[in-house]
């Protein structure tokens, strides 16, 4: 089944203990990005990713770090966690091109207390 | 940059009442635009999709929206909502040339039995 695998898809965790949530997709998509979920805010991107071992900034990436280093791949990591990155997480991904829309893993909450 | 303004944050209905979500966008150039739906504790499925050509698109679950380029709008309409649809309506924008997905503030819909 195609589908972006996230885990956990539960966390919480103290302020300053570093992070890392997993992105895992099996499509061979070439884009991956991660979102977060915020009342009223709606998705804002974080980070995005156009294909092996190229990320780019996002609208929020601020405390946050990607990497890119295999093509199913894409994890977030916060080293420093603080309790502002409380928030639900997606991540997606999709084939290059003219998109047919995102894929979206099921989405991790994270509780930064 | 691109942006995306859903107007209506909650909507209550009566089942079998008729649906219109607002979605208005700003960019300059060509698009491609989406309707996801979040239902309860799920993650984004995508409802349906705009690329080019018939400015009325049929997606999954009786949703419909036109793309009126003048008014640079991407409506949801649905002519008789069921309990089933209470969820969270997300616009989205990406421009033609580029893979970057910009999200509304969603509309949180409930639809009374």
């Amino acid at each position: 089944e195609a589908q972006v695998t996230q885990n956990p898809r539960y966390l919480i965790t103290v302020t300053g203990k570093k992070l890392t949530v997993t992105c895992s997709q099996n499509m061979n998509h070439e884009y991956m990005s991660w979102y977060r979920q915020d009342p009223g805010l709606g998705l804002r991107q974080i980070y995005y990713s156009m294909n092996v071992e190229v990320t780019d900034k996002g609208d929020v990436p601020e405390g946050y770090k990607v990497s890119r280093k295999e093509k199913r791949n894409f994890p977030l990591i916060l080293e420093s966690p603080s309790p502002n990155q409380t928030s639900l997480y997606f991540c997606a991904s999709s084939p290059p091109g003219r998109l047919d829309g995102y894929t979206f893993g099921s989405g991790t909450r994270l509780t930064v207390v | 940059a691109q942006s995306v303004s859903q107007h209506n944050h909650h909507v209550i209905l009566s089942e079998a009442a008729s649906l219109e979500l607002g979605c208005n966008y700003s960019y300059g150039g060509t698009v491609n635009l989406f309707w996801y739906v979040q239902y309860p504790g799920q993650h984004l499925q995508l409802l349906l999709k705009y690329f080019s050509g018939d400015p009325l698109v049929k997606g999954i679950k009786g949703f419909e929206a036109e793309f009126i380029k003048s008014k640079f709008s991407f409506n949801l309409r649905k002519p008789s909502v069921q309990w089933s649809d209470t969820a969270e309506y997300f616009c989205a924008v990406k421009p033609d040339a580029g893979n970057m997905l910009t999200f509304g503030g969603g509309t949180r819909l409930m639809v009374k039995p």
